[in-house]
């Protein structure tokens, strides 16, 4: 069972360029969410998405585009790269979008934009 | 909206201590869930122990408790028996499995 797969690891980014960080689950999770991680902030809600074609704003959305076609994949998109975006990334997914459910979250995306 | 705090940027604990992390919090809901996520140094976000605010026992998970105090919105982890294994970022939450809200984390070394 693979889980949460993020792809890429890594990525370099050039100011102004666009670019969409891969997830994708195996379990036939409805819900999945992506965060950012910055240093001495913890991890923040960027979007999130309750189902196929379901996405809502999280903390911070700002720069970030998703959209939920199937089940199994939730796609980030950055439209125009900024060195702010420049942080880890992580996607997560659940069976239920609630507390006695297990979040479970892909490996991160460290993302530099110079 | 909810806030987690954590107030101990950096904990140390010697292997086969004792060590407490602390963690705060603020949410208007009125029946919510907290967390403890743990991320080594592989960035892996692991869940350690959840409670479930209704509930008035504390979470247990092998060596890992709570000490969960509604009134004073505290949830606290405790570490026993620390291993070398446990050194990590920890991290209180709350919210829901799609829509959690972090602490800033607490960095646990652990020496020999």
């Amino acid at each position: 069972n693979a889980g949460v797969t993020q792809t890429p690891k890594f990525q370099v980014l050039k100011t102004g360029q666009s670019m969409t960080l891969q997830c994708a689950q195996d379990m036939n999770h409805e819900y999945m969410s992506w965060y950012r991680q910055d240093p001495g902030m913890g991890l923040r809600l960027i979007h999130y998405s309750v189902g196929a074609g379901i996405t809502d704003q999280g903390e911070v959305p700002n720069g970030y585009n998703v959209s939920r076609s199937t089940t199994e994949d939730f796609p980030l998109r950055l439209l125009s790269a900024a060195p702010s975006q420049t942080s880890v990334y992580f996607c997560a997914s659940s069976y239920s979008p609630g507390g006695n459910t297990e979040a479970f979250f892909g490996q991160g995306t460290r993302l530099t934009v110079v | 909206a909810q806030t987690v705090t954590q107030s101990q940027p950096e904990m140390s604990v010697q292997e086969a201590e004792t060590v407490t992390l602390s963690c705060t919090y603020d949410t208007s809901e009125s029946d919510y869930y907290l967390f403890w996520y743990k991320q080594p140094p592989s960035r892996q976000m692991i869940l350690v122990i959840r409670q479930e605010a209704y509930k008035q026992q504390n979470a247990t998970e092998n060596r890992f408790s709570v000490n969960f105090q509604k009134a004073a919105k505290s949830f606290s982890l405790k570490i026993s028996d620390s291993q070398l294994g446990d050194a990590a970022m920890y991290f209180c939450a709350t919210g829901t499995a799609s829509k959690l809200t972090f602490g800033t984390g607490t960095r646990l070394q652990v020496t020999l």
